[in-house]
């Protein structure tokens, strides 16, 4: 919503250049991982998601890496539209709960035209 | 189109009152989800219904109650013991239990007077 973001880390890039949004997971043991978008006011949408036996996977304009030694996860986004302005936050799958996800609280992305 | 419906997107309520949150999917999916989203914060779950006549507590259920007396339906009731309501709540389903993408409602906002 329009609160959303409030405190939360922001990365301001040029329309056009790429964008790497950095996400830190806690448990070596999560074997999902998702991205979402949130647009203010909306509900998540689904970026891109990652199992734990790959290391990278991509889609339209967007990368996902996950770096299992550091438990670092990043969302690439490539040639970075004014409509790519959002929060994006990461999830991880927590297996031994039942295979609950446990958010991030996110990252504010703004496209400077 | 398929996807999940929640009503209504504002909400006004008085110190005092409980009220309910609707959520409706007709994506045939077995699990719905109900999410808190504050400002700064990651999304924080509530309830869950993995079937129907079956659900359980998230992390923060004090004060929140559901029911899931068809598949399509799993309602959320703001009760008066919820000491801050005032949030963005969010509905989700997936298909069953497996890790995977969480469908989310285009959310709603409470704010208690």
């Amino acid at each position: 919503g329009e609160s959303v973001g409030l405190h939360l880390p922001t990365l301001s890039v040029q329309e056009g250049d790429n964008s790497i949004i950095n996400c830190a997971y806690s448990n070596s043991a999560s074997d999902y991982f998702i991205w979402y978008k949130q647009e203010s006011g909306k509900g998540p949408q689904f970026i891109i998601d990652i199992r734990s036996n790959m290391d990278k996977r991509q889609g339209q304009r967007v990368t996902v890496l996950l770096n299992k030694t550091v438990k670092h996860l990043s969302l690439q986004i490539a040639a970075t539209q004014p409509g790519d302005s959002a929060v994006y936050f990461c999830a991880e799958n927590r297996a031994e709960y039942g295979n609950k996800l446990v958010f991030g609280a996110g990252t504010i992305l703004r496209v400077k035209s | 189109d398929g996807g999940i419906t929640q009503s209504p997107k504002y909400l006004f309520r008085k110190e005092g009152q409980n009220v309910t949150l609707s959520c409706e999917q007709n994506l045939n999916h077995d699990a719905m989800y109900w999410y808190r989203q504050d400002p700064g914060q990651g999304l924080r779950l509530i309830y869950y219904s993995q079937i129907v006549n079956d659900f359980q507590k998230g992390d923060i259920a004090e004060g929140y109650s559901v029911s899931r007396e068809k598949k399509e339906s799993f309602p959320l009731t703001v009760t008066s013991a919820q000491k801050n309501p005032t949030a963005f709540y969010l509905c989700a389903s997936t298909p069953g239990l497996a890790p995977g993408e969480l469908f989310f409602g285009e959310g709603s906002r409470l704010t208690v007077l």
